[in-house]
């Protein structure tokens, strides 16, 4: 099965400054790249995703890279501020896209971002 | 927008007891996916259904049990419950085919076993 690595486990950085999170990925079917973003107490929520037939994706101060070669995936958050503060998963999975069934993301085991004001 | 709703939010348990939480996906979501994450922990896949089939078994144990009614809500039945259940629970739909694989995660319930 699927086995996604992610480093580092925790991050502290000034806010302002970037961070950058780095997984990777074992099974060379994966074709779908997301990353989660999870308060306390509350459940994972979407903040970018990337499939294997792009290499970057960007939204705001937000983008993902994609190495397939390398199966690899990182995370950039630049300008960071005390909002961004969480912690960060990121995950692999099979998308099927035409339909029959849909397999289950494997996660990383997160990283816990901290902003320094 | 409405979103993935869990039920209860809380739930304590006695070991050996029995359990059940539910999922009330996204409206015309056809795809409901449960995952247990214990205390610092990341989620783990546990099932997922598709149109009423299961359609991905994760980590499971077989005290559980779980499948996804008519109205495409789902329940996860947990039997002889353990010290070692007690975690977040959350629920996740999505719908197959849409141009985004995205899932989207419900507020979580959270078992505790004493």
């Amino acid at each position: 099965g699927e086995n996604v690595e992610q480093h580092p486990s925790t991050l502290s950085v000034q806010e302002g400054d970037s961070a950058v999170i780095k997984c990777t990925y074992s099974d060379s079917a994966s074709n779908y790249f997301p990353w989660y973003k999870q308060e306390l107490g509350k459940g994972p929520q979407l903040i970018i995703d990337i499939r294997s037939n792009v290499g970057e994706k960007k939204d705001q101060r937000i983008a993902v890279t994609l190495n397939k070669t390398a199966k690899h995936f990182s995370l950039h958050i630049t300008e960071t501020q005390p909002e961004d503060s969480a912690v960060y998963f990121c995950a692999a999975s099979v998308t099927m896209y035409s339909g029959g069934g849909a397999d289950g993301l494997t996660f990383g085991k997160g990283t816990h971002l901290i902003i320094q004001p | 927008a409405a979103g993935v709703i869990q039920s209860p939010r809380h739930l304590i348990k006695e070991k050996r007891e029995t359990a059940t939480l539910k999922c009330y996906p996204i409206p015309r979501h056809d795809t409901v996916y449960w995952y247990q994450q214990g205390p610092g922990q990341d989620p783990q896949f546990l099932i997922s259904f598709y149109e009423k089939m299961q359609s991905d078994k994760g980590s499971i144990p077989d005290r559980f049990s779980a499948q996804q009614f008519s109205d495409y809500h789902s329940e996860l039945n947990m039997s002889s419950l353990e010290l070692g259940d007690s975690a977040l629970y959350f629920c996740a739909s999505s719908l197959e085919g849409a141009d985004t694989g995205e899932l989207f995660f419900g507020e979580g319930s959270r078992l505790t076993v004493l």
